[in-house]
């Protein structure tokens, strides 16, 4: 089975500090993909990023980043310069088959780190 | 614009009714979802669809109802046997069910039963 691990569950900054967000995963699979989704307090889940097992570069978009460690199992996500704006639930996600062998994948969320940035 | 529509944003409804959910896109996806979202908590999924006239049960179907008549809409009855109801559906959807295909989700409705 797999698992996302989100330990943070609460994190609150001062605006422009910067701040990471830790997400751990288990999986058996050795090709999977890993995403990244903000949920503003409107509720409406927004896709980040999506990175793949075999891609283990760090990426950078603006005052986003994201480190992927295969050798740890964690794709954690940094925010530079924190803005109030960037308030939100953050989740991590894991894809992967259904079962062993298939051709239908699924997603399994973490249970998200809430970001309060404060003014 | 395309995207991912979810109607009503709030619902009330007494228990030991049913009540459906309305999600529709008009991104050409084939794939569509529902989740569900309880305070503190991630995603589980309740249902998904591969393409019109299928869908699959998820983690969490028990007391959960849905049809894929269109590839545009996929929407979701939450009936009387689903004994905790409360809580914040969404609905997303995906190009399809390979690996790679990323998901895209709606608003989301609050549902709130009495």
């Amino acid at each position: 089975a797999q698992k996302v691990t989100q330990a943070q569950t609460e994190i609150s900054v001062v605006e422009k500090e910067d701040v990471t967000l830790d997400c751990v995963y288990e999986t058996r699979d050795t090709t999977y993909y890993l995403f990244w989704y903000k949920q503003p307090p409107s509720g409406e889940l927004v896709f980040l990023i999506r990175r793949n097992s075999f891609d283990e570069q760090n990426e950078i978009s603006g005052r986003y980043s994201w480190n992927f460690q295969k050798s740890t199992s964690s794709f954690n996500f940094t925010i530079t310069a924190s803005q109030v704006v960037d308030s939100a639930v953050y989740f991590c996600a894991l894809s992967e088959a259904w079962n062993s062998g298939g051709s239908n994948y699924k997603l399994t969320f973490g249970k998200g780190t809430l970001l309060t940035v404060n003014p | 614009d395309g995207g991912i529509t979810q109607s009503p944003k709030y619902l009330f409804r007494k228990e030991g009714q049913n009540v459906t959910l309305s999600c529709e896109q008009n991104l050409n996806h084939d794939a569509m979802y529902w989740y569900r979202q309880d305070p503190g908590q991630g995603l589980r999924l309740i249902y998904y669809s591969q393409i019109v006239n299928d869908f699959q049960k998820g983690d969490i179907a028990e007391g959960y109802s849905v049809s894929r008549e269109k590839k545009e809409s996929f929407p979701l009855t939450v009936t009387s046997a689903q004994k905790n109801p409360t809580a914040f559906y969404l609905c997303a959807s995906s190009i399809g069910v390979s690996l790679t295909d990323t998901q895209y989700f709606g608003p989301g409705t609050r549902l709130t039963v009495l």
